[in-house]
């Protein structure tokens, strides 16, 4: 069964802290991976996708990395931000007939107090 | 910046109910996706369309729940007889390219529906 899984649960950084963020998944086969973000009671805002073949993606002050061998992934968030504070998401997407249909984490909640 | 609408906002039904969430894709994209999110869970996967027909289902998506495209903006989820469990967020998502490659999804705010 197609599974992703995310440490911690949650955490609380102060503001201008960098926080590491993990993901491992089961999907297979695996067509890429996506972090999202989202906020308390709105949609999922996509932050970055992975393929296969790529071993980091920056947007900002986010980088996610990506291990294909392991089927890890981590988001890095430097120098928080009030604003940071939410639910972070990994996503892993598989090969499949439709092209994307998506298999959630169940997300990092991140509280950044200042 | 284009953005996918989703409404209502919030609906509240009586069990054994007929509700429709409805939603509007970003105009340009061609692929359209129902996701829903029981409170403190996770996101899960529904169904997705293309080219008027669905692609793809998951097991959540029984005959209690169909989807349309009835013109050329609306893409609506439509839950027949309402059940307690049907309570979640309900987040419709559309993606601009229909092949196999990966593409962005870009969610809509959801509808939160409560079942009484």
């Amino acid at each position: 069964k197609n599974q992703v899984e995310q440490s911690p649960q949650s955490l609380i950084i102060l503001e201008g802290k960098n926080c590491t963020l993990q993901c491992n998944y089961t999907v297979s086969p695996f067509s890429n991976l996506r972090w999202y973000k989202q906020d308390t009671g709105r949609g999922p805002v996509s932050l970055t996708i992975m393929t296969f073949s790529e071993n980091t993606k920056s947007n900002g002050r986010y980088t996610a990395t990506l291990d294909a061998d392991t089927k890890q992934s981590s988001l890095h968030i430097t120098a928080s931000q009030l604003s940071d504070s939410a639910s972070y998401i990994c996503v892993v997407s598989g090969n499949n007939n439709a092209g994307n249909m998506l298999t959630f984490g169940g997300g990092t909640r991140l509280m950044v107090k200042p | 910046e284009p953005e996918v609408t989703q409404t209502p906002s919030h609906q509240v039904t009586q069990m054994g109910q007929e509700v429709i969430l409805r939603c509007v894709p970003i105009s340009n994209h061609l692929y359209f996706y129902w996701y829903r999110q029981i409170l403190g869970q996770k996101v899960e996967f529904l169904v997705s369309f293309y080219n008027n027909e669905i692609s793809e289902k998951s097991e959540i998506f029984d005959d209690q729940f169909s989807v349309e495209r009835p013109d050329g903006s609306n893409f609506t989820l439509k839950i027949r007889s309402t059940k307690l469990e049907d309570s979640a967020m309900y987040f419709c998502a559309s993606s601009p390219v229909g092949t196999r490659s990966y593409n962005e999804q870009f969610f809509g705010p959801g509808t939160r529906l409560t079942v009484l």
